[in-house]
């Protein structure tokens, strides 16, 4: 079935550096990916679409200039905490549709990356 | 407002029976659509089911069914023959409109299952 790979699974950090995850699509292109955002014992929290060639369409109350998404791919989003502080220690998880399903089909979700500032 | 709403926050269920996990959905769309998803501890969300809101039957994925009533905008999850393994946290989710664009999922709060041997 389709996979998505998302890497890195775990990061730990100090406050003031900036992350990157990526989010790739291994058998299937997708042209939209999202992130989410989950804080513990809470539910997914849409961050952003990722747009193939196009710029990102944030959910309100998320900053772009702090969570930047770059979709330079068909099957590759990555996104990247800039400046993070101990506030943004979160579980992140993309999830991607391919290009060629129905609607009715579901978003494959990566496995999450658990990120830690301290 | 809320436009997934999960009302149990817990569940807890002998092996072997049968679970309903309640979900009740808000949108003035009469196109959308309805997901299950399973969270293990691991993190990972794992698709369970679909339901479709024109669909005229109620989806059924091996153990997994959905008990879809429409007038009332409920989509409850029912695991039949609960295992030690189903323990984990359920996701109910909706797809408003039926256009490419329309892929946005939203969340419903969760409910942690916990099955006892």
């Amino acid at each position: 079935g389709a996979v998505v790979s998302q890497h890195p699974s775990w990061v730990i950090c100090k406050s003031g550096t900036s992350v990157k995850i990526e989010c790739r699509s291994l058998d299937f292109q997708a042209t939209t990916m999202f992130w989410y955002r989950q804080f513990p014992k809470q539910s997914l929290m849409l961050m952003a679409t990722s747009n193939e060639g196009s710029k990102a369409t944030y959910e309100q109350g998320v900053e772009k200039d702090k969570f930047l998404i770059n979709h330079a791919s068909l099957t590759l989003s990555t996104l990247t905490v800039t400046s993070a502080h101990p506030e943004d220690s979160s579980f992140y998880i993309c999830s991607a549709r391919s290009s060629y399903l129905q609607s009715n089909q579901p978003q494959h979700f990566g496995d999450g990356t658990r990120l830690s500032i301290l | 407002a809320q436009k997934i709403t999960q009302t149990q926050p817990g569940m807890f269920v002998q092996e072997k029976e049968a679970v309903t996990l309640d979900c009740t959905y808000d949108t003035s769309d009469p196109s959308y659509g309805l997901f299950w998803y399973k969270q293990p501890s691991s993190g990972e969300m794992i698709f369970l089911i679909y339901q479709g809101s024109y669909d005229q039957q109620n989806a059924t994925e091996g153990r997994y069914s959905l008990n879809f009533q429409k007038a009332r905008k409920s989509a409850n999850l029912v695991i039949s023959a609960s295992q030690l393994g189903d323990s984990a946290m359920y996701f109910c989710a909706m797809r408003e409109g039926h256009l490419e664009g329309a892929q946005k999922l939203v969340f419903g709060q969760g409910t942690r299952l916990t099955i006892n041997p």
